[in-house]
């Protein structure tokens, strides 16, 4: 079955603690995303890669951090320096980065600070 | 920039109802757009999409057509069912630029 997974499903922080949430992808596919959800918002990008050992900040990269070490792993940290990242974060995946491309999203990660 | 907005809920329905959701979008160029729909606690699942002027994108009874004169990407299904309940997001995505720019969602509750 291909297709993202994320993990942990939910995710409760200390104030002051970094945590890092997992995202891997088997659809063999080049570009990676990292999207924030606020309830009664839309979705907000936080990172993306285009390719491995490569990545570029979003429009809310402050406080956040990535790595792209493999092609299909794509793991997202949240740091103190964050000041609000209580928030649903989805990981999506696309072939290219093409306007026809589609990106199909994982199921999320619900984080929680304490 | 690119933007999308789209009509605000909740909206309620019953069952068999017909629906519409309306999203219109800002954009240069010849974007592709999309419909994504979250069920309660999940990710987002590709709904339908459409990539070029005039084209109908169509899904398990939903259908949008692309509107480049009037800049509309519109939801609609004839009768809609209790399980449709959800969050609908309309998308956008344009040229060689990576990202998907989103509308804020609308709720859809489906009574019986």
């Amino acid at each position: 079955d291909g297709g993202i997974t994320q993990s942990p499903k939910y995710l409760f922080r200390k104030e002051g603690q970094n945590v890092t949430l997992s995202c891997e992808q088997n659809l063999n596919h080049d570009a990676m995303y990292w999207y924030r959800q606020d309830p009664g918002q839309g979705l907000r990008l936080i990172y993306y890669s285009q390719i491995v050992n490569d990545f570029q900040k979003g429009d809310i990269a402050e406080g956040y951090s990535v790595s792209r070490e493999k092609k299909e792993s794509f793991p997202l940290t949240v740091t103190s320096a964050q000041k609000n990242p209580t928030a649903f974060y989805l990981c999506a995946s696309s072939m290219g980065r093409e306007a026809t491309d589609t990106q199909y999203f994982g199921p999320g990660t619900r984080l929680t600070v304490l | 920039g690119n933007s999308v907005t789209q009509m605000e809920g909740p909206v309620t329905l019953s069952e068999e109802a017909f629906l519409t959701i309306n999203c219109t979008y800002t954009a240069t160029g010849y974007p592709s757009l999309f419909w994504y729909v979250q069920y309660p606690g999940e990710g987002l699942q590709l709904l339908l999409k459409a990539t070029k002027a005039d084209d109908k994108g169509s899904n398990k009874g939903f259908e949008a057509t692309y509107r480049k004169e009037t800049t509309s990407f519109h939801l609609e299904k004839g009768s809609v069912q209790v399980s449709d309940s959800a969050v609908y997001f309309c998308a956008l995505k344009g040229g060689s630029n990576y990202k998907l720019t989103f509308g804020k969602g609308t709720l859809l509750t489906v009574n019986p």
